[in-house]
């Protein structure tokens, strides 16, 4: 069964502090990796989709890499602000099951300190 | 269009009481999912829709739980005899099939309090 990893658990920064965050998957075989803010109490906000074949993408200050052999993506925040505080979630779709259902890690909750 | 929509938001309920949820997909997206969060945890699957067939369960979907996507449009989730274990956020998730590797857009859910 696919498992899916996000370390570490929990983040402080101050504001404008560049960072990163990561998550590893155990089966290689994906269709794609999905970066998701969740603020409390709310849904998911689609930040990025990195599709098997590509090795990266951006949105603003935002880059999300893809390593599929390894199992790893990482998730940089570059000049980090007091709005980027929220919890970052990363899900596969697998090639196993279709792509009809995301695998969720447990998330990286990240506080940026003003 | 303005996204997923859910409702609603948040509902308190009695242990075994019947409850229903409502999700509103993104107008032009044929896939429709049911996922169940739990307090510190990620996301987990329930149930996909593609059009108005439901394609896919869980075991996490007990005989308890029920599904419906009528007509392709907006999808119910009923909960029956409630059980305090089923307190969490329901969320509901939208996506356009045109290939199968494809974004998932998110409602703001439902929150589920069995007392």
């Amino acid at each position: 069964k696919q498992e899916v990893t996000q370390i570490p658990a929990a983040l402080s920064v101050p504001e404008g502090e560049n960072l990163v965050l990561n998550c590893s998957f155990t089966d290689s075989a994906i269709y794609n990796l999905q970066w998701f803010r969740q603020d409390p109490g709310k849904g998911l906000t689609s930040l990025l989709l990195i599709q098997s074949s590509q090795r990266e993408q951006t949105s603003g200050r935002l880059n999300a890499s893809l390593d599929k052999s390894s199992g790893r993506s990482t998730l940089y925040i570059a000049a980090s602000q007091p709005g980027d505080s929220a919890t970052y979630l990363c899900a596969v779709t697998e090639r196993q099951t279709g792509a009809n259902n995301l695998f969720f890690g447990t998330g990286t909750r990240l506080t940026v300190i003003p | 269009d303005t996204g997923v929509s859910q409702d609603p938001r948040h509902k308190i309920t009695k242990r075994g009481q019947n409850v229903t949820f409502r999700c509103d997909p993104i107008s032009e997206h044929n896939r429709l999912y049911w996922y169940r969060q739990t307090l510190g945890q990620g996301p987990e699957f329930l149930t996909y829709f593609q059009n108005e067939a439901q394609l896919e369960k869980s075991r996490l979907l007990s005989d308890r739980f029920s599904a419906e996507r009528p007509k392709g449009s907006f999808s119910t989730l009923e909960i029956q005899r409630t059980e305090q274990g089923d307190s969490a956020m329901y969320l509901c998730a939208s996506s356009l099939a045109l290939r199968q590797s494809t974004e998932a857009f998110f409602g703001q859910g439902t929150r589920l309090t069995v007392v």
